[in-house]
């Protein structure tokens, strides 16, 4: 398996315009994270998925960020409209299960830019 | 106050000596504790993990906890350079959710 993909792996965009970020789990894992890493807040849970439906989401910053998860093969992050603090590094993770004993597998991540 | 905290470094040590990495936490309900290592422009991965007081040690890491005192190690020993890297330490109730320390960044120089 190819571990989990995301893309694209850099996005540069100036405030107010939509970002949509992407990630493919691990092919058979059923949970599903996503994560924002910043030097100031370090990484943080934005939204987690179990059998492609969201479980908690009290870690979205704001009604500016959305997710989804179609099928069990694809997820979406949406920021819309961007702001400069969004800057971060957004990472996708899949585990088998969503026992805390599952290891989360993260994606290499995407780097965000809001100028 | 952040959930756990750990100190972001850098920590820098000659190649072969033992590295010590900690953090401290304030939630007693934590049971798991784990450390990632991510590598630059890497996702983490998992190192290692502990359930409860304890020890546990695979090869030249040992995860140390004191839940007495609400404080966990990671410890190197033989440190080489390919072990540059950020380390965070992550706690967990027994549910989904992770917390995560902000990370240290190591280097250990040849």
């Amino acid at each position: 398996d190819a571990g989990v993909i995301q893309s694209p792996r850099h996005e540069v965009t100036e405030m107010g315009q939509e970002v949509t970020l992407r990630c493919k789990p691990i092919s058979g894992h059923n949970s599903l994270f996503w994560y924002r890493q910043t030097m100031m807040r370090g990484l943080e849970l934005l939204i987690y998925f179990n059998n492609n439906v969201p479980i908690d989401d009290s870690g979205m910053p704001e009604d500016r960020f959305s997710a989804k998860m179609p099928n069990a093969s694809f997820s979406t992050l949406k920021i819309q409209p961007s702001e400069p603090r969004d800057s971060a590094v957004y990472f996708c993770a899949s585990s088998e299960t969503s026992g805390v004993l599952d290891e989360q597998f993260f994606g290499p991540g995407t780097r965000l830019t809001v100028l | 106050q952040k959930e756990v905290e750990q100190d972001p470094g850098p920590l820098s040590v000659p190649e072969g000596a033992i590295v010590s990495l900690n953090c401290t936490y304030s939630n007693s309900a934590f049971q798991y504790f784990m450390w990632y290592r991510q590598y630059s422009r890497k996702g983490p991965e998992l190192l290692m993990y502990t359930y409860s007081s304890g020890n546990k040690e695979d090869g030249r890491f040992t995860a140390q906890v004191d839940k007495s005192s609400k404080y966990i190690s990671l410890f190197i020993r033989d440190s080489q350079p390919s072990d540059s890297a950020t380390y965070l330490c992550a706690c967990n109730t027994g549910g989904f959710k992770t917390i995560f320390g902000a990370g240290t960044r190591l280097f250990v120089k040849a």
